[in-house]
C-alpha cells in the first residue's frame, strides 16, 4: 500500500500561493495521485489528479516529479474560504477481492488568515 | 453538489440500538464506499461495494454491516452501538476503474448518548 506523509498544518495569508508536499515513496507503477480538499462537517472534495508533470485545472496546480515519489498541490491566491483540510492519496492497494481499499491519511490542516 | 445522497443528515439515538443509514450514490455509479470520520481518527474507510458486491473492507467493526442493492444505492447498518460509534459516516461513489476518484455525499452525523 502506497503510504502518504504529508505536513501536519500550515498557515498562510490571503492572496498568497500555498505549496503543499505529499511524500509517497512507495508509489506503484499504475497509481495516480489525487488531492481532495475538506470542508469541516463536510465530505472531501476532489480537487486535482494527476500520473506525472504538471497537470492545472480552475482550482489548483499539481506538480509531480519524474520519481513520482512526491507531489506538490499548489493553490494559487488564496482567500479566506480555502481554509480546510487537504488530503492527498495515492492509489489505496489491491484488496483480496480486487476492490479498492482507500487509505487517507491525516491530511494537511490550512488555515488562511486575514 | 456531488450528487451523491445521504439520509439521514442527523441520528441521535442510545447505546445498544440499531441504526441504518442510506446512501444514493451518482447516477451511473457502480462503486459505493463508507467512511467513518470521528474527531480523534481521521478519515476511516469501512468497506467498498461494486454492483451489489462486496469489493474492498477496511476497518469494520463486525457490530457494522453494509449492502448494496439491485438499484444501486446502499444502506450500512450499525448494531449495538456504542459510545465511541459517535462520528460522521460519509457514502462515496465512482465510476468503474475509477476508485481513485471518488465523490462523497454530506454524511451523516451521528450521536450515540
Amino acid at each position: 500500500l502506497a503510504k502518504t506523509t504529508q505536513p501536519i498544518s500550515m498557515d498562510s495569508y490571503e492572496g498568497q500561493e500555498v505549496n503543499i508536499t505529499c511524500s509517497h515513496n512507495n508509489i506503484a507503477t499504475n497509481d495516480y495521485i489525487t488531492w481532495y480538499q475538506q470542508f469541516p462537517s463536510q465530505g472531501p472534495r476532489f480537487i486535482i489528479q494527476g500520473y506525472k508533470t504538471k497537470v492545472t485545472n480552475e482550482v489548483a496546480s499539481l506538480f509531480i516529479p519524474a520519481d513520482r515519489k512526491s507531489s506538490t498541490l499548489s493553490l494559487p491566491r488564496v482567500s479566506l474560504s480555502d481554509t480546510a483540510v487537504y488530503y492527498c492519496l495515492v492509489g489505496g492497494g489491491p484488496s483480496d477481492t480486487g476492490g479498492f481499499k482507500t487509505i487517507f491519511g491525516a491530511g494537511t490542516r490550512l488555515f488562511v488568515k486575514a | 453538489d456531488s450528487g451523491v445522497t445521504q439520509t439521514p443528515k442527523h441520528l441521535i439515538t442510545a447505546t445498544g440500538q440499531r441504526v441504518t443509514l442510506r446512501c444514493s450514490p451518482r447516477s451511473g455509479d457502480l462503486s459505493v464506499y463508507w467512511y467513518q470520520q470521528s474527531l480523534d481518527q481521521g478519515l476511516q474507510f469501512l468497506i467498498q461495494y461494486y454492483n451489489g458486491e462486496e469489493r474492498a473492507k477496511g476497518n469494520i467493526l463486525e457490530r457494522f454491516s453494509a449492502q448494496q442493492f439491485p438499484d444501486l444505492h446502499s444502506e450500512l447498518n450499525l448494531s449495538s452501538l456504542e459510545l465511541g460509534d459517535s462520528a460522521l459516516y460519509f457514502c462515496a461513489s465512482s465510476i468503474s476503474g475509477r476508485e481513485d476518484t471518488q465523490y462523497f455525499g454530506p454524511g451523516t452525523r451521528l450521536t450515540v448518548l
